[in-house]
C-alpha cells in the first residue's frame, strides 16, 4: 500500500500556465514534507519542503499549499518555464523516520 | 557543496551474475541509502546505513545486500542478478533519518540480460 500517493502521473502545460501537483498521505503522524526535483540523466534534489505547522511554503515561483486535515497538499509552479520541466517527487516523513516517496509527476513544459 | 559519486554510472550485466555498485560521499554525513527508481514506482529503499560497518534492511531488501566498510563508502551488492533487477540505482546521503535534506548521487543505470 502506497503511503504517498501523487496525481497526476504526467502533466503537460503551456511556458507561462501554472502547474498544479497533486500529493495525498496515509500517515496521519507524517509531519515534514519535502518535495524533490529531478532533470533527466540526475539524481532528486530537495526543491522546497514544509512541516505540517504550516499550510503554505513559498519559494520564488513555488509554492506549497497543505492541507492537514485532508492529508493532502499540492505544489504550484507559476509562470512555468520550459526549464521547469522535470519529476517531481512528493514525500513525507516524521521524527528520526525515513521519508518515503512518492511514484513522481512527469512535468513538460512546452514553450 | 555536498557530494555523492557513483560507479559504474552504467553497467550491463548477466543474468545470474555478480553485480557490484559503489557509492562515495564526501559530506560528512551519518546516513548513506541505496534507493532503486521504476517508472511508476519511485523511489523505493532498499538499504541504508547510519554506521560504518552496519547496514539495515529497507522496504525492498530482497535480492540485494549492502556494504559500508567508511563512513564515506556504501555498496550494494547483487550476488545473482537477475532481469528484474534492470532499474536505475541512486546513492545517497543525509546528516540524519528524518526531517532532512536527502543529497542523492546522479544514478546507476543497470541493465540485466
Amino acid at each position: 500500500q502506497q503511503q504517498v500517493r501523487q496525481s497526476p502521473q504526467s502533466l503537460t502545460v503551456w511556458e507561462g500556465e501554472t502547474a498544479i501537483l497533486n500529493c495525498s498521505y496515509e500517515d496521519s503522524t507524517f509531519n515534514y514534507f519535502p518535495w524533490y526535483q529531478q532533470f533527466p540523466g540526475e539524481g532528486p534534489a530537495l526543491l522546497i519542503s514544509i512541516r505540517s505547522v504550516s499550510d503554505k511554503k513559498e519559494d520564488g515561483r513555488f509554492t506549497i499549499f497543505f492541507n492537514k486535515r485532508e492529508k493532502k497538499l499540492s505544489l504550484h509552479i507559476t509562470d512555468s518555464q520550459p526549464g521547469d520541466s522535470a519529476t517531481y517527487f512528493c514525500a513525507a516523513g516524521y521524527g528520526n523516520e525515513k521519508i518515503t516517496f512518492g511514484a513522481g509527476t512527469k512535468l513538460t513544459i512546452k514553450p | 557543496e555536498a557530494a555523492v559519486t557513483q560507479s559504474p554510472r552504467s553497467k550491463v550485466a548477466v543474468t545470474g551474475g555478480k553485480v557490484t555498485l559503489s557509492c562515495h560521499q564526501t559530506n560528512n554525513h551519518d546516513y548513506m541509502y541505496w534507493y532503486r527508481q521504476d517508472t511508476g514506482h519511485g523511489l523505493r529503499l532498499i538499504h541504508y546505513s547510519y554506521v560504518a560497518d552496519s547496514t539495515e534492511k529497507g522496504d525492498i531488501p530482497d535480492g540485494y545486500k549492502a556494504s559500508r566498510p567508511s563512513q564515506e563508502n556504501f555498496s550494494l551488492i547483487l550476488e545473482l542478478a537477475s532481469l528484474s533487477q534492470t532499474a536505475v540505482y541512486f546513492c545517497a546521503s543525509s546528516d540524519w533519518q528524518g526531517n532532512t535534506e536527502v543529497f542523492f548521487g546522479k544514478g546507476t543505470r543497470l541493465t540485466v540480460v
